[in-house]
């Protein structure tokens, strides 16, 4: 069965330092989804990328963090620096298309996410 | 600014029983909503959906209502099933353009054998 892949599962990082996650997708599917999910919370979306291109980062703090999904397969999601508030699950899912018809809903997959403890 | 709501962190039933999970949202945009399941060190997973057409949606054991006057909807669980024990997501979104699903916080249910 096809599954959105993450590395690192588990990372453990002093804050100023520089950390980076990789996704890759269920093969075909256009979407991509990076998620952040605080303890207590539920997940909050970081950015969405159609193909190669960010189609929604109204949520991504650019001052430290970056996407990139060159090739519109995989994608990468980095925070430099790592501060203490950045501890969290990083979820990344995929969809054949990100599109919203009326009644209907492609159906987002998650992977397994990566934990971040900022020490 | 929590625009999909669990009040309820947390529930406990009885294997057998039903399991009522409430969702509340305050955006009238909203006209698509979702369920989702996460097991703990996974991902969530998708349960179940409803469009804002609709009063009622049923899969087997789970069937969502929604009362859009009260801008309300509920998961219910019947009969609940000790596998059925996770975090249970609420979550929404608007149609037209890029699908930006908002989550609410989660509700643990717990289903005692």
């Amino acid at each position: 069965e096809a599954e959105v892949a993450q590395s690192p599962r588990y990372k453990i990082t002093e804050k100023s330092q520089a950390v980076a996650f990789w996704c890759d997708p269920i093969s075909g599917h256009a979407t991509l989804y990076w998620y952040r999910q605080i303890l207590g919370q539920g997940p909050e979306l970081l950015v969405q990328f159609q193909d190669e291109s960010v189609v929604d980062d109204s949520q991504l703090p650019k001052d430290r963090f970056s996407a990139e999904r060159l090739k519109g397969v995989d994608s990468t999601l980095k925070i430099q620096p790592a501060e203490l508030g950045d501890s969290a699950m990083y979820l990344c899912a995929s969809s054949l298309d990100g599109l919203a018809g009326v009644s209907s809903y492609n159906e987002q997959f998650f992977g397994p996410g990566t934990r971040l403890t900022v020490l | 600014d929590q625009q999909v709501k669990q009040n309820s962190p947390s529930l406990s039933v009885q294997e057998g029983r039903i399991s009522i999970l409430n969702c509340d949202y305050t955006n009238s945009m909203f006209d698509y909503f979702l369920w989702y399941k996460k097991y703990p060190a996974e991902g969530p997973t998708f349960l179940i959906s409803i469009s804002s057409i609709k009063d009622k949606n049923e899969d087997g054991r789970f069937t969502v209502f929604l009362n859009k006057s009260a801008k309300h909807l509920s998961l219910h669980i019947v009969p609940s099933q000790p596998g059925d024990s996770a975090v249970y997501f609420c979550a929404a979104r608007k149609s037209g353009g890029y699908q930006k699903v908002t989550f609410g916080t989660g509700t643990k249910l717990q289903v005692i054998p």
